[in-house]
């Protein structure tokens, strides 16, 4: 079983639709989460931390929850700019201060 | 402009023929890291460096070398390809040891081990 594990997608939504993604951790120990965006080939870039409280910024809205091991991403009003690969990322603060992550999911905002 | 960067962006090459993806960051951060990424793996990381000459592996070291001898640098060596070192290549750095530290790539190296 994976570490980090994602839905691969794609997920095809309108413009102006909402979308949630999930993402289940199975190290317990883990500590830090994020989610990276990455466009067509190119590097990951961060699209937001994840909080135990949960936070926003913007249209996007990370949560976390860690009883069930998941965190989850929600996009208000998509725009055809959000299409992209979102990388789920969990971190733990050990010796080796890795960050696991996952597979991605693929978002297409269609107009 | 604060960056990673990496090279060469495409390399294509015949197995067994060493090479060397460089990496360098202007940033004066700790911590580097290289990761590969395949269809449906996601990143996994080969080898990291928390200072100047301290490296250690990571999940899929096999195959791979590295050296950090400048703060700056953190080149990844192949010193003989095999096809199934095929892949898109990230270096990745950030200012300090945590996890919850942003991450800075570089845009990639696409390597073809034919």
């Amino acid at each position: 079983r994976k570490e980090v594990e994602q839905d691969p997608g794609p997920f095809n939504v309108p413009e102006g639709a909402t979308v949630a993604f999930n993402c289940t951790y199975s190290n317990s120990a883990s500590q830090s989460f994020f989610w990276y965006r990455q466009d067509c080939r190119k590097e990951p870039k961060l699209l937001m931390s994840v909080y135990s409280s949960g936070n926003e910024d913007g249209r996007f809205t990370a949560q976390l929850n860690r009883a069930s091991q998941y965190i989850s991403l929600l996009i208000r009003d998509s725009k055809l700019s959000d299409s992209a690969t979102y990388l789920c990322v969990g971190g733990v603060n050990n010796a080796g201060n890795m960050l696991t992550f996952g597979g991605g999911t693929r978002l297409m905002v269609k107009p | 402009e604060a960056q990673v960067t990496q090279n060469p962006r495409y390399l294509i090459t015949v197995t067994g023929k060493k090479l060397t993806v460089t990496c360098s960051q202007n940033m004066n951060h700790e911590y580097m890291s290289w990761y590969r990424q395949d269809p449906g793996l996601g990143l996994r990381q080969i080898y990291y460096s928390m200072n100047v000459e301290v490296t250690d592996k990571g999940d899929v070291p096999e195959g791979y070398k590295v050296s950090r001898k400048e703060k700056r640098n953190f080149p990844l060596i192949l010193e003989s390809p095999s096809p199934n070192q095929t892949s898109l290549y990230f270096c990745a750095s950030r200012q300090g040891l945590a996890t919850n530290e942003k991450l800075f790539f570089g845009s990639g190296t696409q390597l073809s081990v034919l």
